[in-house]
């Protein structure tokens, strides 16, 4: 168990809907990193968030969002959901930046199916 | 822009013997951080070992080692003993050290699926 924790595990919806992911980090980590894991593309970055501020854009679609709260935890926002957007969604955690190279500790994913 | 190839998308080994998954990757920066994770049939993304490139020693966990060849940007994994529940997917990653590029991401390879016989 990383520590990182994601709800729902499994989502299934239709095209067209928008879904939300949370993501809970690790006590005491201060970024969420967001990846999409699909069978065409690999595991890609999306987003990351530091302490609340978005720090780094990947290859994150128009139709997502993401927010930190001051909690720490983190939402990822998916609409206008087409087939393709089916993936597993991990967020990670590390203490810092990303500066340090510290080590990013992955959640056990949300798979999304979308019909 | 960093890449990581694993030129591997299979391998097999017996239970008990020793495999070696190959990565290599492209950089122009010389601090950075490489990572093997492994992904089991559950999903669940565990890292296995890391490394910084300002060592020159390589790093080793257990019945896990590296062997990191800067120079020739390589970056392979030795598992040493298999077991039956390495049977997974690994995947090389590369992480910038320098603040202000890739803001600390992770850049995966493909991945390489481990299958141990018994």
């Amino acid at each position: 168990d990383s520590g990182v924790t994601q709800t729902p595990k499994h989502l299934i919806t239709a095209t067209g809907q928008r879904v939300t992911l949370r993501c809970s980090p690790r006590s005491g980590d201060l970024s969420v990193y967001w990846y999409q894991q699909s069978l065409d593309q690999g595991l890609q970055f999306l987003i990351h968030y530091y302490n609340g501020e978005e720090r780094a854009k990947g290859n994150i679609l128009e139709r997502f969002s993401a927010q930190q709260f001051p909690d720490l935890h983190s939402e990822l926002n998916l609409s206008s959901l087409e087939l393709g957007d089916s993936a597993l969604y991990f967020c990670a955690s590390s203490v810092a930046s990303g500066i340090l190279g510290e080590t990013q500790y992955f959640g056990p994913g949300t798979r999304l199916l979308v019909l | 822009a960093q890449t990581v190839t694993q030129s591997q998308p299979e391998m097999s080994v017996q239970e008990a013997e020793t495999v070696t998954l190959s990565c290599t990757y492209d950089t122009s920066e010389s601090d950075y951080y490489l990572f093997w994770y492994k992904q089991p049939p559950s999903r669940q993304m565990i890292l296995v070992i890391r490394q910084e490139a300002y060592k020159q020693q390589n790093a080793t966990e257990n019945r896990f080692s590296v062997n990191f060849q800067k120079a020739a940007k390589s970056f392979s994994l030795k598992i040493s003993d298999s077991q039956l529940g390495d049977a997974a997917m690994y995947f090389c990653a590369y992480r910038s050290g320098t603040y202000g590029g890739s803001q600390g991401n992770l850049i995966f390879g493909k991945g390489t699926k481990l299958s141990v016989k018994p």
